[in-house]
C-alpha cells in the first residue's frame, strides 16, 4: 500500500533553516511528482511547490522563492524539502502529497511535520 | 497568486444536502479543468474527495459530487452525515506549474 512517512517535529530559532523528509514506499517513485503543502496552525492549506522525482526538476510558489529547496534520492524513495531564513510565521505543519495525475490530485498524504521557529 | 475564496463556514442537518462555492479567476478555476476538493479532519492530513472538478476516486462516497461553472467550482454533499463535519479545501491548477487553495470551508453537521 502507497505509504509516505515524513520525519518528526522540528524546533528551529529564527534566521535557521529546517529540512523535512517525506519517505515514500507501495508504488513507482519515479512515477508520481511529489508536492508540498503547509498549514499553519488554525489556518488553511498553502501550496510550497513541487518535485519531479525522475528528473528532479522543481516548480516553486514565488512567495518561497529563493527560500525553499525541493530535492530527492531515487536511491531511498525519499523526499526533501529545505526552507531557510525561517522567521515566526513558518511555524506550522508541513506536508508531502503524491500527485496521482500530474494535475494536481494529492491522493495520498505523509502524516504531517510540525515546524516551529521561536526564539 | 490569490487564494481562491471560500465560504468560512457552511451547515446542514443529517440528511440534507450543501454545497460549498471556490471561486477563482480565469487564470485558474475558470481556464482549466483541474479542481480538486479535500476534506480534513482535526488534526489529521487532507483526504482526496473530488479530482479534476467532479472525479471522484474510489471509496469517496457518492453523496460528494464536484462541478465548474466559469471561474466558480462546487462542491456538493447530499445526505449530510456526522462523520462529514469538517473543513473543506479546494485547489486549482492557476498555470505556470503552480497552484492555489481555497481558504477552507468548515462545514457544520447540525
Amino acid at each position: 500500500q502507497v505509504q509516505l512517512v515524513q520525519s518528526g517535529a522540528e524546533v528551529k530559532k529564527p534566521g535557521a533553516s529546517v529540512k523535512v523528509s517525506c519517505k515514500a514506499s507501495g508504488y513507482t517513485f519515479t512515477d508520481h511528482y511529489m508536492h508540498w503543502v503547509r498549514q499553519a496552525p488554525g489556518q488553511g492549506l498553502e501550496w510550497m511547490g513541487r518535485i519531479n522525482p525522475k528528473s528532479g526538476g522543481t516548480n516553486y510558489a514565488q512567495r518561497f522563492q529563493g527560500r525553499v529547496t525541493m530535492t530527492r534520492d531515487t536511491s531511498i524513495t525519499t523526499a526533501y524539502m529545505e526552507l531557510s531564513s525561517l522567521r515566526s510565521d513558518d511555524t506550522a505543519v508541513y506536508y508531502c502529497g503524491r500527485d496521482s495525475t500530474v494535475t494536481g490530485n494529492f491522493d495520498y498524504w505523509g502524516q504531517g511535520t510540525l515546524v516551529t521557529v521561536s526564539s | 497568486q490569490s487564494a481562491l475564496t471560500q465560504p468560512p463556514s457552511a451547515s446542514g442537518s443529517p440528511g440534507q444536502s450543501v454545497t460549498i462555492s471556490c471561486t477563482g479567476t480565469s487564470s485558474d478555476v475558470g481556464g482549466y479543468n483541474y479542481v480538486s476538493w479535500y476534506q480534513q479532519h482535526p488534526g489529521k492530513a487532507p483526504k482526496l474527495m473530488i479530482s479534476d472538478v467532479s472525479k471522484r476516486p474510489s471509496g469517496v462516497p457518492d453523496r460528494f459530487s464536484g462541478s465548474k461553472s466559469g471561474n466558480t467550482a462546487s462542491l456538493t454533499v447530499s445526505g449530510l452525515q456526522a462523520e462529514d463535519e469538517a473543513d473543506y479545501y479546494c485547489t486549482s491548477y492557476a498555470g505556470s506549474n503552480n497552484w492555489v487553495f481555497g481558504g477552507g470551508t468548515k462545514l457544520t453537521v447540525l
